[in-house]
């Protein structure tokens, strides 16, 4: 069954400074992941997708994330972080055991601090 | 535009009644999903529907009850034996391709009292 895991709950950070969210999964098929951002209130919203093309993945407002296969893992990194950055990542992996479902992993709330 | 509505935003309920959470979707999309979310547990999914007339139980379905009668709607009902039904709950719907992402809802935060 897949599965996945994010490391660390919180994450804060300094304005300017490295972003590293960390996504490990479990899969037993090559994975389709994902990562989304929630804002407060509202609901998630995609940031990127690998979809088993390129294994550096672009997404918007500056995230990427890269798919290594030998370590299970797909960490969201991005260069400099912003103040508006400030939200929950969810990482996230197809279920492939039927109904089109995803399994999303229990968040990492990124603190920016000014 | 096309996306995903979800109404009321917030909504306040006594205890022992039921309420119906509203989700439109004018993605054409074949996919629906209803998700619990609360503080530190991420997302649970609570019934799936992968096409009109069927659906399916999540992983923490009891209490609840949904229905699919039409394409664009997936209406969820909270009902009196949902033990603690005070949460964030959003509504997503998707193609059936296995790569394609979920497009989520801005939920609908119930409170009960």
């Amino acid at each position: 069954a897949q599965s996945v895991t994010q490391l660390g709950s919180h994450v804060s950070v300094s304005e300017g400074a490295l972003v590293l969210l960390r996504c490990n999964y479990s899969s037993s098929v090559p994975p389709y992941l994902f990562w989304y951002v929630q804002y407060p209130n509202q609901g998630l919203q995609l940031l990127l997708k690998y979809t088993s093309a390129a294994t550096l993945v672009k997404g918007i407002n500056g995230f990427e994330a890269e798919f290594k296969k030998s370590e299970t893992s797909f960490h969201l990194t991005k260069p400099s972080a912003h103040m508006s950055d400030a939200a929950e990542y969810f990482c996230a992996v197809r279920d492939y055991t039927g109904g089109f479902k995803t399994i999303f992993g229990a968040g990492t709330r990124l603190f920016v601090k000014a | 535009d096309g996306g995903i509505t979800q109404s009321p935003k917030y909504l306040f309920r006594k205890e022992g009644q039921n309420v119906t959470l509203s989700c439109e979707q004018n993605l054409n999309h074949d996919a629906m999903y209803w998700y619990r979310q609360d503080p530190g547990q991420g997302l649970r999914l609570i019934y799936y529907s992968q096409i009109v007339n069927d659906f399916q139980k999540g992983d923490i379905a009891e209490g609840y009850s949904v229905s699919r009668e039409k394409k664009e709607s997936f209406p969820l009902t909270v009902t009196s034996a949902q033990k603690n039904p005070t949460a964030f709950y959003l509504c997503a719907s998707s193609t059936r391709v296995d790569y394609n992402e979920q497009f989520f809802g801005p939920g609908t935060r119930l409170t009960v009292l």
